[in-house]
């Protein structure tokens, strides 16, 4: 089942402006990551947030994390044409070694 | 380091015939694996995952099953393929342990015609 619903569905700015993207989940979870897709490629791992962390850095990305709504954002600040992708946040369930994915958020930045 | 292999990258099959994609995994150990199907401009959807050899959980009913014949090899099968059965096909894997991350293949896109 799909556990996590991203919003927007997409999103398109400009080069240089920020992206917000934001995931509801459903269940407790012990972490929460988020991850990039390049058109027709794999996935790639971009941050995780432990559940009893609520903000986290990593160059351009801030992660965000609110338990008690059961909700995250991703921040990609002054954003490049190669940002261009879908991130997906997905959650690893507390109890489980299963990783639930959200729908995703499909960027578009424009040069 | 570790790596993942996915193949084949594409693969297009008749309706009725028969599906193994398989995924292995070099330079680590016990890994958790996974298999994920993603529609056209869709979500991943868990099909399943492995926390050992010969130990499948299956989170969708389908026309679909796994394997995990060895540590490091999962192996995705279907007796007979169905139009539906059309998609992205991903397999993944994460070390054993609480807060790490999924590693993922390159995909393979099935078109069943």
């Amino acid at each position: 089942s799909q556990q996590g619903e991203e919003d927007p569905q997409a999103l398109s700015i400009q080069e240089g402006e920020n992206a917000t993207m934001n995931c509801s989940y459903k269940t407790s979870i012990n972490n929460l990551q988020w991850y990039r897709q390049n058109s027709g490629r794999g996935l790639v791992h971009l941050i995780l947030i432990r559940s009893n962390e609520r903000e986290k850095h990593s160059g351009r990305l801030r992660v965000t994390l609110d338990t008690s709504k059961k909700s995250s954002s991703l921040l990609i600040t002054a954003s490049r044409a190669a940002d261009t992708a879908s991130y997906f946040c997905a959650t690893d369930a507390l109890g489980t070694y299963k990783y639930i994915f959200g729908t995703g958020t499909r960027l578009k930045v424009l040069a | 380091s570790q790596t993942i292999h996915q193949w084949p990258a594409t693969l297009v099959q008749p309706v009725g015939s028969p599906l193994s994609l398989e995924c292995t995994v070099e330079g680590t150990s016990n890994p958790n694996l996974y298999w994920y199907r993603q529609a056209a401009g869709r979500g991943l959807q868990l099909l399943f995952y492995s926390v050992g050899i010969g130990q499948i959980s299956s989170e969708v009913p389908q026309n679909l099953s796994a394997s995990r014949p060895q540590d490091r090899q999962f192996i995705l099968s279907s007796k007979k393929l169905l139009l539906s059965d059309s998609g992205f096909y991903l397999c993944a894997w994460s070390v054993r342990a609480r807060d790490t991350e999924a590693f993922f293949g390159q995909g393979t896109r099935l078109t069943v015609v």
